[in-house]
């Protein structure tokens, strides 16, 4: 069964401070590995992932992709006290498949 | 720009009540999904479609239903509510060819069944 597991489930951290989410995954073939900050409501899209070692950026977030190793990291630089969400990593399935499979989420908190 | 437009946003029911989950998008998208989420569950996909008069199951779809009569609409109905159906409801869709990771989400329905 296709598995998608983010660590760590919470963190805490000051303003200022760097952050790296995980997040693993045993699923074959997928077509991209997705990143979603949550806060009050909707999941929004940060990241999409389809090649292995080529960083995305954003801003003071950035993300990789390992398919050797099965993971990926987003790393948020100079946390600021609205980067305080929960964020999601997925698993786009191949085409013909349709499930969007996602991990449990990382509850980032960030106090001034 | 509408989005993804879910009703209602706020529901409380009895156990054994039905009642039916609004999602419309005005995307054209042929994918819609609609996941579940509880604390320390993450989104778990409870039924899909990829286009008018086709649906699927997904990981949790059991106690509810889904019909795609028009590709705008998706609605989840609730056939008969209980306790652990109290959850947040999102229902999200997306263009099939970029693939279904590309997802807009509606704003949630929060449901309690009591």
């Amino acid at each position: 069964e296709d598995k998608v597991v983010q660590s760590p489930l919470s963190l805490v951290v000051h303003e200022g401070d760097t952050v790296t989410l995980n997040c693993s995954y045993e699923v074959t073939n997928f077509r991209s590995l997705l990143w979603y900050k949550q806060e009050k409501k909707a999941p929004t899209f940060l990241f999409m992932l389809t090649s292995s070692g080529i960083e995305k950026k954003s801003g003071r977030l950035s993300s990789i992709l390992d398919k050797k190793e099965l993971f990926s990291i987003l790393n948020i630089t100079a946390t600021q006290t609205g980067d305080s969400a929960v964020y999601l990593c997925a698993v786009d399935p191949p085409e013909g498949a349709q499930k969007l499979v996602f991990g449990q989420g990382t509850r980032l908190t960030i106090n001034p | 720009n509408a989005g993804v437009t879910q009703t209602p946003k706020f529901q409380v029911l009895k156990t054994g009540q039905s009642m039916t989950l609004q999602c419309a998008q005005d995307m054209n998208h042929e994918y819609m999904s609609w996941y579940r989420q509880d604390p320390g569950m993450g989104l778990r996909l409870i039924h899909y479609s990829v286009g008018a008069g086709i649906t699927d199951q997904g990981e949790v779809p059991n106690g509810y239903n889904v019909s795609r009569s028009t590709t705008e609409d998706f609605p989840l109905r609730l056939l008969s509510a209980a306790p652990s159906q109290t959850s947040v409801y999102f229902c999200a869709s997306s263009y099939l060819k970029t693939g279904i990771g590309g997802y807009t989400f509606g704003s949630g329905t929060r449901l309690t069944v009591v």
